[in-house]
């Protein structure tokens, strides 16, 4: 069946230093991924969408790239700083019922 | 960006009671809406989807007659927890779509903490 997978384990890093989060897929190839962040107790906020015929996508410190050979998504955020500790969440696209399903999210913390 | 607002932010209630939950598209008209719930070091789980004008999708696993949705218009749409008991504590998160967009990115508000005592 086709499987979004994050690593569910938190991922913690010095302030400064590149956080990279990774969203794999299986059985299926998606034509985009989405990212996510969540913060505790509030809804999800949308950061950057990828295709799959883009390699790699930028928005201020955040980077995204799609390699459909390793059938894999990384989420980079450079010059990491303690307010960008959250949950972010990976989402393909939509089923046939235009609903969108999540990865389980990885929870991010920066360490000043 | 566009703007979902949700309401109540937190509601404690107690074991047997109703509890409402509306979700408001304020400066779009969302014919389709999504409701999720979310448990503690979770990810979001979708429960339902609500069309507006028309009854609720909703997912394997998720009691209709528990989880009760309305969508009468185009900005608002309500989900009613029934008889709630202390396992339906949870966070309930709605979201929309803009018009237009088929199948890129959500709009979501800020959730419902659910305490049921």
């Amino acid at each position: 069946s086709q499987k979004i997978e994050q690593n569910s384990e938190a991922l913690n890093i010095q302030e400064g230093k590149t956080a990279t989060l990774t969203c794999n897929y299986t059985n299926y190839s998606p034509a985009y991924l989405q990212w996510y962040r969540q913060d505790p107790g509030r809804g999800p906020v949308f950061l950057l969408l990828i295709r799959e015929n883009e390699k790699e996508k930028r928005k201020e410190r955040l980077k995204v790239t799609f390699d459909t050979t390793l059938k894999q998504s990384l989420f980079h955020i450079t010059a990491s700083q303690p307010a960008d500790s959250a949950t972010y969440l990976c989402a393909p696209p939509p089923s046939s019922a235009s609903k969108i399903i999540f990865g389980s999210g990885t929870r991010l913390s920066i360490r000043p | 960006g566009a703007v979902v607002s949700q309401h109540p932010s937190r509601v404690i209630c107690k074991s047997g009671t109703s509890v409402k939950i509306e979700c408001r598209s304020l400066d779009f008209q969302a014919t389709t809406m999504f409701w999720y719930r979310q448990f503690p070091k979770q990810s979001l789980m979708l429960m339902a989807t609500s069309n507006e004008g028309s009854k609720a999708t909703y997912e394997q696993g998720v009691e209709k007659d528990k989880f009760l949705i309305n969508h009468a218009s185009l900005t608002l749409s309500t989900l009613t927890v029934t008889s709630a008991h202390p396992e339906d504590s949870s966070f309930y998160i709605c979201s929309a779509r803009t018009p237009g967009q088929v199948s890129e990115k959500l709009f979501f508000g800020s959730g419902t903490q659910l305490s049921v005592l």
